[in-house]
């Protein structure tokens, strides 16, 4: 059983287009997160949602929102895609918001 | 904003070999997580220290919260094949406001050779 999983795997997809990425957990977990992974592997936080309420934005551009329909998914909605939003985004979990991270697979994003 | 240096970048060693990395940091930090990625799948946690001077192992496996606050370690004795991968070091900054913000460290990459 995977504990957080996100879909799709892999997105290729024009400059220009609108694209989401959707994530659930089933470990019971109260916070939920969206991590960015760039082509060296740097990881870095852009939200967290707690109990369906966000709590950390990290300056990311509003043409990404997250939304999150109930404390066990968090969705990633991509407007108007740019080449450098291509990187691998990672769903994460914890049990509360200072607890430690359980990860997704990752969706690797192709922008061309 | 901050960071942490995590080094070496990347090791190459012989299967059997131990291996050693760390990462530091210039602020105080709660809370050092050690994670590692395979390729292709997101990192898994594979240790978690909350306390300074505390020393965790897990299996062949042992990190230590420095006594500064300011850098953790991870060892790998007799490292195997299977410990291929790119480990990453975590921490959570002391003035986060409660929040979750984990800084990363930039990542080591280990490569066994049999």
């Amino acid at each position: 059983d995977t504990a957080v999983s996100q879909t799709p795997k892999y997105l290729v997809t024009q400059m220009g287009n609108d694209k989401s990425i959707k994530c659930e957990q089933n470990l019971g977990h109260d916070t939920m997160y969206w991590y960015k992974q760039d082509s060296k592997k740097f990881l870095k936080i852009m939200f967290s949602y707690n109990n369906k309420e966000l709590i950390i934005n990290e300056t990311v551009p509003n043409r990404f929102s997250p939304k999150s329909p109930d404390k066990a998914h968090l969705n990633l909605h991509i407007n108007s895609l740019e080449l450098g939003d291509s990187a691998v985004y990672f769903c994460a979990s914890s049990q509360g918001p200072n607890e430690k991270l359980f990860f997704g697979s990752g969706t690797q994003l192709s922008v061309l | 904003g901050q960071q942490l240096n995590q080094s070496p970048q990347s090791m190459f060693i012989q299967e059997g070999e131990d291996v050693s990395m760390n990462c530091t940091s210039s602020s105080i930090f709660n809370t050092w997580l050690w994670y590692k990625q395979d390729p292709g799948e997101g990192p898994v946690l594979l240790i978690a220290l909350y306390k300074a001077g505390e020393l965790t192992s897990n299996g062949r496996l042992t990190a230590q919260f420095g006594i500064t606050r300011k850098d953790s370690f991870l060892n790998i004795s007799a490292s195997i094949p299977s410990d291929v991968g790119i480990y990453f070091c975590a921490g959570q900054p002391m003035f986060s406001g409660g929040y979750n913000k984990l800084i990363f460290g930039a990542g080591t990459r280990l490569a066994v050779h049999p």
